[in-house]
Order: structure tokens, then C-alpha cells, then sequence
């Protein structure tokens, strides 16, 4: 079947702009996770959704960013008036249920922020 | 503070050299740990789940162990193929849900 998709793969934006980051993820998966990987460094821990509800919003970096979840399917983060520091490789995952399951990955979006 | 710590950051194996990844961690309750192999450009492929002191998994080339306090990863006879970051992450209860914890991965190179 379908494994997680992300979109766009790359993305080039200036420093100021918003930027909007897709998540589609494997069908009938009820938990959904956003990860920041910068180079050569481990996954940061974004945000987690439940069904559409954020239960920990704990790793988002500022308010500067957000994210969605609608239809327990597809996500949105958004990162308003990007700067450099945001330049990485964002990624998401999506598990069965949460408690013991395994993440299944996809492929990540490239951010860089000129 | 909850906390996984993954050694070495690098290794650099000969073809057919086999050795072990360390995972250690430090959690209040553990709920699973997992292994993880990311590729170059790629998001990280699952491998691997244990959820007890003693579990065993094996696949081709590769078997996870985990003690109360560590997990190993066991490349046996590696092929070039095997190189990669492997991660390893714990999943531990956090204010009535779970939070996954990642270390940062060790990197293997594999050579001909």
C-alpha cells in the first residue's frame, strides 16, 4: 500500500515568507508526528496529533509555527516569517495508534530559507 | 530526564567485519524501544521494535537486543548495502499520552 507522502519535496523560500508543508499519511493511521532534521543531526520532535487533536505541541520551536490536522488525514505545518535557522529537512510520520506501535516515515521536505 | 544516548557516531566496518551498535537510554517507564535505518536523502525505515528486557528480533543481517538498560544492534557479516545511520528511539508515557525520544544515530560505512 501507500507509504506517508510529503509535499513539496524541496522548497526554496526568502527569509520573511510563510511556507506551507503537506503530510499525507499512511490510510486508517490515527497518530500523526512532525519532525525537524538539520544536517548531520537527530529528529527534533515537533508535534503530535491524535485523531485531529495535538495532545503535545511541547517541541514547536516558536509561534511562529503551526500545525493542522484535518479529517484524521492529512497535515499542514505552517512556518510564518521563515528565517534562516528553519533551513532542514522536515519530516513526518504516521503510526497505527499510539502506545508501542512503530512510525512509519516519509520521505521529508527539504526547507531552505535564503 | 529522559534521555537515549547512541555510541559510536561513526564506524567504519570491512566487508564481512561484524560488530554492534549500542543504544543506551535512561526513561521513567518504557513503552518500546525501536531501530530505525535512514538512508541518504531519505526519511528513516523501520526496522525493529522490543518492548522487554531479554526480546530478540532478527532480520537478514541484523538482530536487536535489549537489556534494562541498553539495546545492541548486531550487524553480522555486513555488505556494503548495510551502510546507513541507524537510530534508535524509545517511546515512554508522558501527561497521559507517549513521546517518542530519538538518539542521534550512529553512521556506518561498509567497505568493499
Amino acid at each position: 500500500g501507500a507509504g506517508v507522502s510529503q509535499s513539496p519535496s524541496n522548497k526554496v523560500t526568502e527569509k520573511g515568507k510563510d511556507v506551507e508543508l503537506r503530510c499525507d499519511p499512511i490510510s486508517g493511521h490515527t497518530a500523526l508526528y512532525w519532525y525537524r532534521q538539520s544536517l548531520g543531526q537527530g529528529l527534533e520532535f515537533l508535534i503530535y496529533f491524535q485523531g485531529n487533536s495535538a495532545p503535545d505541541k511541547s517541541g514547536l520551536p516558536s509561534d511562529r509555527f503551526s500545525a493542522e490536522r484535518t479529517g484524521g488525514s492529512v497535515s499542514t505545518l505552517t512556518i510564518q516569517r521563515t528565517q534562516q535557522e528553519d533551513s532542514a529537512v522536515y519530516l513526518c510520520a504516521s503510526s497505527l495508534m499510539t502506545g508501542g506501535y512503530e512510525q512509519y516515515f516519509g520521505p521529508g521536505t527539504r526547507l531552505t530559507v535564503t | 530526564e529522559d534521555q537515549v544516548t547512541q555510541s559510536p557516531e561513526a564506524l567504519r566496518l570491512q566487508e564481512g567485519e561484524s560488530s554492534s551498535l549500542n543504544c543506551s537510554y535512561t526513561v521513567s517507564g518504557l513503552r518500546g524501544l525501536f531501530w530505525y535505518r535512514q538512508d541518504p536523502g531519505k526519511g528513516p525505515e523501520f526496522l525493529f521494535t522490543l518492548y522487554s528486557a531479554g526480546e530478540e528480533k532478527e532480520k537478514e543481517r541484523l538482530k536487536a537486543t535489549l537489556t534494562k538498560k541498553e539495546s545492541f544492534l548486531h550487524i553480522t557479516a555486513p555488505k556494503p548495502e548495510d551502510s546507513a545511520t541507524y537510530l534508535c528511539a524509545v517511546q515512554v508515557p508522558t501527561s497521559g499520552t507517549y513521546k517518542y525520544i530519538f538518539g542521534t544515530g550512529t553512521r556506518l560505512k561498509v567497505l568493499a
